[in-house]
C-alpha cells in the first residue's frame, strides 16, 4: 500500500527560528512529491519535486528530495507568525492520476 | 490568477438525503479530482475525471458517489444517500493538485 509519513506531527517554535519538516514515502512507481500549506481550508501548492538533490526555493521556504532514501524536507528560515499552518506533503504515482497525502505537520509560530 | 471555485462553502444535510457538491475547474485543464478530508485526518483521494469519464477511483468512492460534468464547465460530486461518516471537507482540484478549490464543508446530521 502506498504510504506517505510526515514528522513531526506537531511543532511549536518561536518567531525567527528555522524549522525543518520531514516527509518520507513508500510509493510504488513514484513520480514526484508535492508540498502544500493548509491554513484554514484548501491546501495551497508550494513545491513540486521530481529530481533528487535539486533544491527548490521560494523566499524563506526551500525543499529538496532524496529519491534514494525516499524522503523530502521542507525548510522554513526566519519563521513568522504567518507561517503557522498545517504543512502537507503528497506523492504522485507514475501513470496514476491521484495524490497520496501524508497526515500533515501542524506548525505553530509563537511571537 | 486562475482558480478552482466550489459551492456551497458549507452544506448541512440530514442523513439519507442526497447532496450535490459543485466545482468550476480552471477552464483549460483536462483532469479534475475530488478529495475529502475528515476533520483531523489526512486528505484522501476520491476520484479523478478525464474526458467525461472516471479515470481512477478509490475504495471510498463506492456506489453512493457519482461525478459528472453536466455542462462542460461545472464538475459535480453527488452523494446519493448521505451517512454521518460522510461529514468532511470536500475539495475539488485540477492539474494533479496544483490547484485546489476552497472546499465544501459537508455536515451530515
Amino acid at each position: 500500500e502506498d504510504k506517505v509519513v510526515q514528522s513531526p506531527l506537531s511543532l511549536v517554535v518561536h518567531e525567527g527560528d528555522t524549522v525543518t519538516l520531514n516527509c518520507s514515502y513508500e510509493v510504488t512507481n513514484f513520480r514526484s512529491l508535492l508540498w502544500y500549506k493548509q491554513e484554514k481550508k484548501a491546501p495551497t501548492f508550494l513545491f513540486m519535486l521530481t529530481s533528487s538533490g535539486i533544491e527548490k526555493k521560494s523566499g524563506r521556504l526551500s525543499s529538496i528530495l532524496d529519491k534514494k532514501e525516499l524522503f523530502s524536507i521542507l525548510n522554513i528560515t526566519a519563521t513568522q507568525t504567518g507561517d503557522s499552518a498545517i504543512y502537507l506533503c503528497a506523492g504522485i504515482i507514475q501513470g496514476a492520476q491521484k495524490l497520496v497525502f501524508g497526515q500533515g505537520t501542524r506548525l505553530t509560530i509563537n511571537p | 490568477e486562475p482558480e478552482v471555485t466550489q459551492t456551497p462553502s458549507h452544506q448541512v444535510t440530514q442523513m439519507g438525503q442526497e447532496v450535490i457538491l459543485r466545482c468550476v475547474p480552471i477552464s483549460n485543464h483536462l483532469y479534475f479530482y475530488w478529495y475529502r478530508q475528515i476533520l483531523g485526518q489526512k486528505v484522501e483521494f476520491l476520484v479523478s475525471f478525464y474526458n467525461n469519464e472516471i479515470s481512477e477511483k478509490s475504495e471510498i468512492f463506492d456506489d453512493q458517489f457519482s461525478v459528472e460534468r453536466p455542462d462542460g464547465s461545472n464538475f459535480t460530486l453527488k452523494i446519493r444517500s448521505t451517512k454521518l461518516e460522510d461529514s468532511a471537507m470536500y475539495f475539488c482540484a485540477s492539474s494533479l493538485g496544483a490547484f485546489f478549490g476552497q472546499g465544501t464543508r459537508l455536515t451530515v446530521v
